[in-house]
């Protein structure tokens, strides 16, 4: 299995609502990441998790909390966002933090806010 | 700050017209960089990185550290190129895999 997943693909939620973005990857990858993708603008990285432990936390609101409960998944819990967080939501891995590992992305959790 | 420059935001050619992406980059140590794909309907994907000097799907991209450059060259265009690129500049805190990506260039090759 050499694809990340990403659940849901599209998710429209309240700003008083609260859920959560799901990630997960069997490559056996040890390093997780969040990008936020605004429209026609590039990926910008978010958390950096390695080995279960946040790594990077790119100063990102506290309305987004990750959680990464195992070394396969990746969570980003959501509440009372804002409708300037509308995006997509990119996850992706890498064996390691190390050298130049490529990054394997997901295809996506495409998130309205209203 | 660490920056990647794409300054062209769409490019448009021919099939079999020689393609060139440009991408220009600014970091104070000693740059780490990729290309990454992004055709329609589908997942970002590393396309090429400059350590391995390889060519993946006839593109390749030298890297230029007197001209701080990293431009993505494929000499005949075909169709299934169209495509969205960004060019990344791994910086690296602590040793850490951070991608800064450039604002993207969309390449659109016509028959």
């Amino acid at each position: 299995d050499t694809e990340v997943t990403q659940t849901p693909k599209h998710l429209v939620m309240g700003m008083t609502n609260k859920k959560s973005l799901k990630c997960e990857q069997h490559m056996g990858h040890r390093a997780m990441y969040w990008y936020k993708q605004k429209a026609k603008k590039p990926p910008e990285l978010m958390f950096v998790y390695s080995y279960e432990k946040l790594s990077i936390n790119e100063s990102v609101p506290s309305r987004f909390s990750p959680e990464c409960p195992n070394s396969s998944l990746l969570n980003l819990h959501l509440h009372a966002l804002q409708p300037e967080d509308s995006a997509l939501y990119l996850c992706a891995s890498s064996q390691d933090l190390s050298g130049q590992r490529e990054q394997y992305f997901g295809p996506g959790t495409r998130l309205t806010v209203t | 700050a660490q920056r990647v420059t794409q300054p062209e935001k769409l490019l448009s050619v021919f099939k079999g017209a020689p393609v060139e992406l440009k991408c220009n980059y600014s970091y104070s140590g000693s740059p780490e960089l990729f290309w990454y794909v992004q055709y329609s309907r589908q997942r970002l994907q590393l396309l090429l990185r400059h350590i391995s000097r390889e060519s993946i799907k006839g593109f390749t991209a030298d890297l230029n550290k007197g001209e701080t450059s990293f431009h993505l060259k494929k000499p005949f265009a075909q169709e299934e190129d169209s495509a969205m690129y960004y060019c990344a500049l791994r910086e690296a805190p602590g040793g850490y895999n951070k991608l800064i990506f450039g604002a993207g260039t969309r390449l659109a090759v016509h028959p």
